[in-house]
């Protein structure tokens, strides 16, 4: 059974910096691209980032390009998240999702349960 | 950037109901369209992908339609299940999802 566990959400302050995680299991983790994907409270669902299975190519929505860091870990089958000047309209639940098709950027067909990251003095 | 918008916002349906939403993109994405269900405090679920597939366990009363730049949902039959909020995401330059259609009771 694929399982992803998102953990790292928490309170922080403006300006401040947090990292999350995203733990893998049930399938082959170094075989498939990963993403991080965001909902802020009451709102609908923001991309934020795209990592593929070799780390080779990664990509970020504009709104937190040169503040956050995806990465992974295929020897630990985990996905990372480092969110450096973080703002009040970062405040939002984070989904790890896995990228579900063969091309290198596809549809995400798993998803964790979300950490929530709440920024705010 | 690709944009994506979605008609109705809103839609009340009764049980039994047939129901079409539709996502538009602001130029082609081909057939590089997904949607999803999500239900308060859950997750997303992927119900379709490449704009007509159906994921696997997905209920066969779930449809999809489209190319280009006009994408449809049906669901054939609604089911007190299927009330929940519904995404399009265009995976054809980075990503983009729609900004949602609720589907409440009526």
């Amino acid at each position: 059974e694929v399982q992803l566990v998102e953990s790292g959400g928490g309170l922080v302050q403006p300006g401040g910096s947090l990292r999350l995680s995203c733990a893998a299991s049930g399938f082959t983790f170094s075989s498939y691209s990963m993403n991080w994907v965001r909902q802020a409270p009451g709102k609908g669902l923001e991309w934020v980032s795209y990592i593929s299975s070799s780390s080779s190519t990664i990509y970020y929505a504009d709104s937190v390009k040169g503040r956050f860091t995806i990465s992974r870990d295929n020897a630990k089958n985990s996905l990372y998240l480092q969110m450096n000047s973080l703002r009040a309209e970062d405040t939002a639940v984070y989904y790890c999702a896995r990228g579900g098709g063969l091309t290198e950027t596809a549809y995400f067909d798993y998803w964790g349960q979300g950490t929530l990251v709440t920024v705010s003095s | 950037d690709i944009q994506m918008t979605q008609s109705p916002s809103t839609l009340s349906a009764s049980v039994g109901d047939r129901v079409t939403i539709t996502c538009r993109a602001s130029q082609s994405i081909s057939s590089w369209l997904a949607w999803y269900q999500q239900k308060p405090g859950k997750a997303p679920k992927l119900l379709i992908y490449d704009a007509s597939s159906l994921e696997s366990g997905v209920p066969s009363r779930f449809s999809g339609s489209g190319s280009g730049t006009e994408f449809t949902l049906t669901i054939s039959s609604l089911q007190p299940d299927d009330f929940a909020t519904y995404y399009c995401q265009q995976y054809d330059s980075y990503f983009t999802f729609g900004p949602g259609t609720k589907v409440d009771i009526k």
